[in-house]
């Protein structure tokens, strides 16, 4: 049973235009929200986090929409850059230190 | 240095050793998490240590499966006779309450 789920394994989007990559969410308890970046080899770096009390944040290129009533999140990069090439994971808490739960992540490719 | 360090980096074993993987968290993160990725595969949640606390070791796939955390420092994940389904990359992250985890670099395991 998923409680993080990533439907779409991989998206190939044009250097420059926006990348949108998408999550959702089964357990309403949830109320901490992250996005990581993986390379191959490495550990998986965090990029941005949202908090169950906003709609939005913003950081740079990257920005998280929250969508609590359709469980529903997403990561939207723009301009998307070559070295933005990556898997990139959803991952989500319930409050305190529980458990980061992860999606099975979604393979982006930028193509310049 | 300042991040979560793990090692070995790479270990292959032979089926049916056993394999002590260590993790040295973030200085004064009282959380530590160990996940697994396998090959294609989502990160998949293992154990979780917070402070003194007993650990949360739902995760655990079979009993063969170990971990123990000193305190707030080291940690240690411990597999007995290893089986080839075992091999994967083991990443373990740290974290201060409700805040974005840290990563390892990963140890890859690998049973022959």
């Amino acid at each position: 049973d998923q409680q993080v789920k990533q439907n779409s394994p991989s998206l190939s989007v044009q250097e420059g235009r926006i990348s949108i990559l998408n999550c959702d969410y089964t357990n309403s308890m949830f109320d901490y929200f992250l996005w990581y970046k993986k390379y191959p080899a490495e550990g998986p770096t965090f990029l941005i986090s949202i908090s169950s009390i906003k709609d939005k944040n913003e950081d740079g290129r990257f920005t998280v929409f929250l969508n609590k009533s359709a469980k529903h999140l997403s990561l939207h990069i723009v301009p998307s850059q070559p070295g933005d090439s990556a898997v990139y994971f959803c991952a989500a808490s319930e409050a305190g230190n529980t458990p980061l739960v992860f999606g099975k992540g979604t393979r982006l490719s930028v193509i310049a | 240095g300042a991040g979560v360090s793990q090692s070995p980096s790479n270990k292959v074993t032979e089926k049916g050793k056993d394999v002590e993987l260590r993790c040295d968290p973030i200085s004064g993160h009282t959380a530590l998490y160990w996940y697994r990725q396998r090959l294609g595969q989502g990160l998949e949640f293992l154990i979780y240590f917070q402070g003194n606390s007993a650990p949360d070791k739902s995760g655990l796939p079979s009993d063969r499966f170990s971990a123990e955390r000193t305190g707030e420092s080291v940690s240690t994940l411990t597999i007995q006779r290893t089986q080839q389904e075992d091999s994967a990359v083991y990443l373990c992250a740290s974290r201060r309450t409700n805040t974005e985890a840290f990563f390892g670099q990963g140890t890859r395991l690998t049973v022959v």
